[in-house]
């Protein structure tokens, strides 16, 4: 089965910091590109990082609310994406989404729309 | 950036029923749009890419139409499963921006 499982969130106070892990399984991992999402409670959708794949260099952009303070990074050996998030503030608060940008049934990449989403994983940023 | 603007916020229809979403980017962006469903708790559901193609595995009663700054999402003959909240994504260029979502609710 194709899915990607987040982990490392929880419960942090204010200026810490906090790694999430996305990690694939059922495909070839280092194919993708990669974007993390967040959704505050109760907002909407929110773009916040995305990587893409070796082949395309794994350059890497940033929303401007977390630029400088986020960092994500790929380890295609472990079919995982990290989001390293430093400096959090407390409108950080969300649940965050990996998800896989999308191909179409003939492989093609579907540009810069994600067809694979994780369950996502809440981060609180509170003291 | 690119600002999406979607309308209704929200909309209430029964089973049965056709609606019809829209999406308007402050920019033209092509065909550069997707749409994605979401239920509560859960994450978001690609459907459209490219603003008129239909994602695998999704039915057909969704579909997309739109160029440039207009985009809309159709769904005709809502089934339960249908109930949901729906948002645009630009997909032309970063930083990547939804609308802000339109809630469709049981009449």
């Amino acid at each position: 089965e194709v899915q990607l499982v987040e982990s490392g969130g929880g419960l942090v106070q204010p200026g810490r910091s906090l790694r999430l892990s996305c990690t694939a399984s059922g495909f070839t991992f280092g194919d993708y590109a990669v974007s993390w999402f967040r959704q505050a409670p109760g907002k909407g959708l929110e773009w916040v990082s995305f990587i893409r794949s070796k082949a395309h260099g794994a350059t890497t952009e940033y929303a401007a609310s977390v630029n400088g303070r986020f960092t994500i990074s790929r380890d295609d050996s472990k079919s995982t994406a990290y989001l390293q998030m430093n400096s959090l503030k407390t409108e950080d608060t969300a649940v965050y989404y990996c998800s896989r940008e999308g191909t179409t049934i003939f492989g093609v990449i579907i540009h810069h729309a994600f067809d694979i989403w994780g369950q996502g994983t809440m981060v609180t940023v509170s003291s | 950036d690119i600002q999406m603007t979607q309308s209704p916020s929200s909309v209430s229809a029964s089973v049965g029923d056709s609606v019809t979403i829209t999406c308007r980017a402050s920019q033209g962006i092509s065909s550069w749009l997707g749409w994605y469903q979401q239920k509560p708790g859960k994450a978001p559901k690609l459907l459209i890419y490219g603003a008129s193609n239909l994602q695998s595995g999704v039915p057909s009663r969704f579909s997309g139409s739109g160029s440039g700054t207009d985009f809309t999402l159709t769904i005709s003959s809502l089934q339960p499963e249908d109930f949901a909240t729906y948002y645009c994504q630009q997909a032309n260029n970063f930083p990547l921006t939804f609308g802000g979502g339109t809630k469709v609710e049981i009449k």
